[in-house]
């Protein structure tokens, strides 16, 4: 069964610094890694999609890597702003076992960035 | 946003009535979900649906059915509503079951509280 975990479970930065979320996942058969960021009392927003062939993918200040073989996802964000404050998840589509064609989400990490 | 309304957005009820949960999309996309979000255990799905009259079981099915008549519409129906079912619920939307380049749209949610 598949399992993600994300790490840290919060963060707490001050404006301009860059930083790092780190997914990880359990089972290397899936079909791709996807990153959401989730505001309070709303639902999730999808960030960025990274099939399971691509190494990574950019949307401006966003940049996520997938390394299929270690099991592990990070999301790069670039001179954080107080607007980036949100809970940032990440899921793994699933191509096989029980859980084929699903999503698994990780718990989440809830980033602060403070002026 | 992607075009999809949950309804209502927010449900007090009782232990042992039942509950209908209304999610409305005007994308015309194939596949729709409903996931229940809680502390401690992130997103989880409940049933989804891969076309009209076509539903299947998630991985937290039990006390949940799923209607779908229409493309658009995706019904969560609580048979008999109980504590351990106050959740946020969400549903989500894909043209390609989240494959390829497609990630998942989500609603707002709906905020339900069984006393």
């Amino acid at each position: 069964k598949q399992e993600v975990t994300q790490i840290p479970a919060a963060l707490s930065v001050p404006e301009g610094e860059n930083l790092v979320l780190n997914c990880s996942f359990t089972d290397s058969a899936i079909y791709n890694l996807q990153w959401f960021r989730q505001d309070p009392g709303k639902g999730l927003t999808s960030l960025l999609l990274i099939q399971s062939s691509q190494r990574e993918q950019t949307s401006g200040r966003l940049n996520a890597s997938l390394d299929k073989s270690s099991g592990r996802s990070t999301l790069y964000i670039a001179a954080s702003q107080p607007g980036d404050s949100a809970t940032y998840l990440c899921a793994a589509l699933n191509a096989g076992g029980t859980s084929y064609g699903k999503l698994t989400f990780g718990q989440g990490t809830i980033l602060t960035v403070h002026p | 946003d992607a075009g999809i309304t949950q309804s209502p957005r927010h449900k007090v009820t009782e232990t042992g009535t039942p509950v209908t949960l209304r999610c409305h999309q005007t994308e015309n996309h194939r596949y729709m979900y409903w996931y229940r979000q809680d502390p401690g255990h992130g997103l989880r799905l409940i049933h989804y649906s891969y076309g009209v009259k076509d539903t299947d079981k998630g991985e937290v099915s039990d006390g949940y059915s799923v209607s779908r008549s229409k493309t658009e519409d995706f019904l969560l129906t609580l048979e008999s509503a109980t504590s351990s079912q106050t959740s946020v619920y969400f549903c989500a939307i894909s043209d390609l079951g989240g494959q390829g380049n497609s990630p998942l749209h989500f609603g707002n949610g709906t905020r339900l509280t069984v006393t």
